[in-house]
């Protein structure tokens, strides 16, 4: 079975903090993915990267940078965190855009910048 | 862009009823199409993945079905629980990402 774990459940920061949140999967997956869920707007997609090294904007990537130094391994970071990045913060993984393209979830980081 | 809805956004049902969701998508040229599960709080759980080629997947009481054409999935899910209770999300896969809907809250009520 994949595996995506995600650093914290719960998280509680300072508007203006800098923010890492982790992610990282054990199938040596290609492709891993940040999403940002708040009601009525459903999923929409702040990050993606194909490989080591490798990332490209999604929907929503203003306030927001990332990085993968290792496959298995996917950091989203809040520069200076701003109330209005209070979400759930969900990351996915594929195996790689040559294959179905499943995507796998981990079980979600709540934010909460005050 | 692509867009995707779905209706209702919540829906009541007794336990043992059948039940349809619906989910609808704008662009027709997609990879494949995915639904999922989510609970209270927690991530996405992956039901079924529809391939584009494909016109429907079953698993266990749950059968979805895909007709590109019109841009339209179905979920049918048979004999429900209450531990069917959840808000379900249906996905379509462009070239790059995962475009989701906003979900079905289901609720069984025993």
């Amino acid at each position: 079975d994949v595996k995506v774990t995600q650093s914290s459940r719960y998280l509680v920061k300072r508007t203006g903090e800098k923010v890492f949140l982790e992610c990282v999967q054990d199938m040596d997956h290609e492709n891993m993915f940040w999403y940002r869920q708040d009601p009525g707007l459903g999923l929409r997609l702040i990050y993606f990267s194909y490989d080591v090294k490798m990332k490209e904007k999604g929907d929503i990537p203003e306030g927001y940078s990332v990085s993968r130094e290792k496959k298995e391994r996917f950091s989203l970071i809040l520069e200076s965190a701003s109330t209005n990045q209070t979400s759930m913060y969900l990351c996915a993984s594929s195996l790689s855009t040559a294959q179905p393209y499943e995507q796998y979830f981990g079980p979600g980081t709540r934010l909460t910048v005050t | 862009k692509q867009e995707v809805t779905q209706i209702p956004a919540a829906l009541s049902v007794p336990e043992g009823e059948n039940l349809v969701l619906n989910c609808s998508f704008t662009d027709s040229a997609i990879y494949n199409l995915q639904w999922f599960r989510q609970d209270p709080g927690k991530g996405l759980t992956s039901l079924l993945l529809i391939q584009s080629s494909q016109r429907e997947q079953t698993s266990g009481r749950l059968n979805a079905s895909l007709d590109k054409s019109s841009g339209r999935s179905t979920l049918y899910i048979a004999a429900s629980q209450p531990g069917d209770s959840a808000t379900y999300l249906c996905a379509v896969a462009g070239a790059n990402n995962l475009f989701f809907g906003t979900g079905t809250r289901l609720t069984v009520i025993p």
